[in-house]
This record gives C-alpha cells, structure tokens and sequence, in this order.
C-alpha cells in the first residue's frame, strides 16, 4: 500500500522558469493539501483541494501559484516564473475525508525545490 | 490571524529520560491536534493525534495531554531512545475543518544522547 508519492524529489530551476511539482494521494484518499515549508520552519499551509475543486486556497500567492487535482492523475502545484524566494520544500499530504471527518492526513517525502 | 506557538525549540536529553514539548494555539474552533515527527529529508510523519473531546491519549511510550480551556497540548515522551532524535512539530486545525488543514508550530529539534 503506497504512501503520499511526490516527485520529482528534488527540482532545480533558473529565476523565470516554471516548477511543476506532483502529488499522488494514498490510495482511496480524495483529498490533497499541499504545504511549504522554509529552513528551519514549521510548515504553512497553502492549498487544500479535492478532485475537480479547490477548497481552500487561502495560503497560496495570488500570483504565479496555482494548483489543481483533475479527476484523473496526480495533483500539480504549478509555480511559474520562479524567484529565489520560492526555494523551498513543498509537502503534499492526502486524507480520506475532510470537512472534520474522523481521519487523517499523511505527508509525502516532498519536493526540495532550489531556484538559482 | 490564527498561530501556534511550540516550545522549546530545541531539547537535549539523556537517554532513558522523558521530553516534554508544549504548543498553545489560537484558534477556539480548533478541534484536532495533531503531533508529526520529521526526520532529516524526510517528510512529517504523524505518531500521535488528539481530538477536542479528549484530554489525554496515550500510544506506549508517546502520549499527549490537551487542555481547551487554556488551549495549550503538550507531548509527552518517555524512555527516550536516540532514534528519537529528531525535530516534532505540534499542529492544529484551523477552525473546525478538514485534518489535513492545519497550522504547524515551528517545530522542537529533539536530540538523545546515548
């Protein structure tokens, strides 16, 4: 039984390039929320989608962010034009419900995003 | 807006003693606490979770205590053992929402000296 799978597992971009980073969710899980989290930081939330919509996106930047879960394939947060300031490592966890149902959310191993 | 403080940010400890970590959220709508450990390169990993209508769980050596009234919850772990080592992060939900929605604590750097 697969966990959280993310890749790629570390991503390298000049400044002005588009970083495409992927999640798939735990088998059975419809619900994808997508976090960064700085050097010697907690983690921040930024999106939280189910399949076809977005939830909650009150964390993510207004500009250049963008994220979706399509019904078919993995969730894809999408940073374009990428700056220094979005290196970072971007963790995806799944949960099975939401809406305060009774489960839990498990993280991937997260993409270590360098911009140079 | 909403936050969680953790403290402290990093604690040494013998092996074989207890470590405490203690975080106070903000948010009264919060309703899940959860407890993630993270390991170098790796992601969180939750190893132990309470809900508001409980005060105490407990999972062999790990527990964790919650008090709504003053909103603090705090990790509890005993016999520590050096692969113990490692940074915890205390969360919490924000509002009454999904648990996958959550606020993080800067996170404690735990380390076991054998």
């Amino acid at each position: 039984n697969a966990g959280v799978m993310q890749n790629p597992r570390h991503l390298v971009r000049r400044r002005g390039q588009e970083a495409r980073l992927r999640c798939s969710p735990m088998k059975g899980h419809s619900h994808v929320y997508w976090y960064r989290q700085l050097p010697e930081e907690g983690l921040k939330f930024m999106v939280y989608l189910q399949k076809e919509n977005i939830i909650d996106e009150s964390g993510m930047p207004k500009e250049r962010f963008s994220a979706e879960f399509p019904k078919e394939g993995p969730s894809i947060l999408r940073i374009q034009q990428v700056v220094r300031g979005d290196s970072a490592a971007y963790f995806c966890a799944s949960s099975q419900m939401g809406g305060g149902m009774d489960t839990e959310a498990f993280f991937g191993q997260g993409t270590r995003l360098t911009v140079v | 807006g909403e936050n969680v403080e953790q403290h402290p940010s990093t604690l040494s400890v013998q092996e074989g003693d207890s470590a405490v970590i203690k975080c106070t959220y903000s948010d009264s709508a919060s309703n899940y606490f959860p407890w993630y450990k993270q390991e170098l390169g790796k992601g969180p990993q939750l190893i132990i979770d309470i809900r508001s209508n409980v005060g105490e769980k407990k999972d062999q050596r790990i527990a964790v205590t919650l008090n709504k009234t003053a909103k603090h919850f705090s990790l509890h772990i005993t016999e520590t053992q050096p692969e113990d080592s490692a940074v915890y992060f205390c969360a919490a939900s924000i509002g009454g929402g999904s648990q996958g929605n959550l606020i993080f604590g800067k996170g404690t750097k735990l380390s076991v000296k054998p």
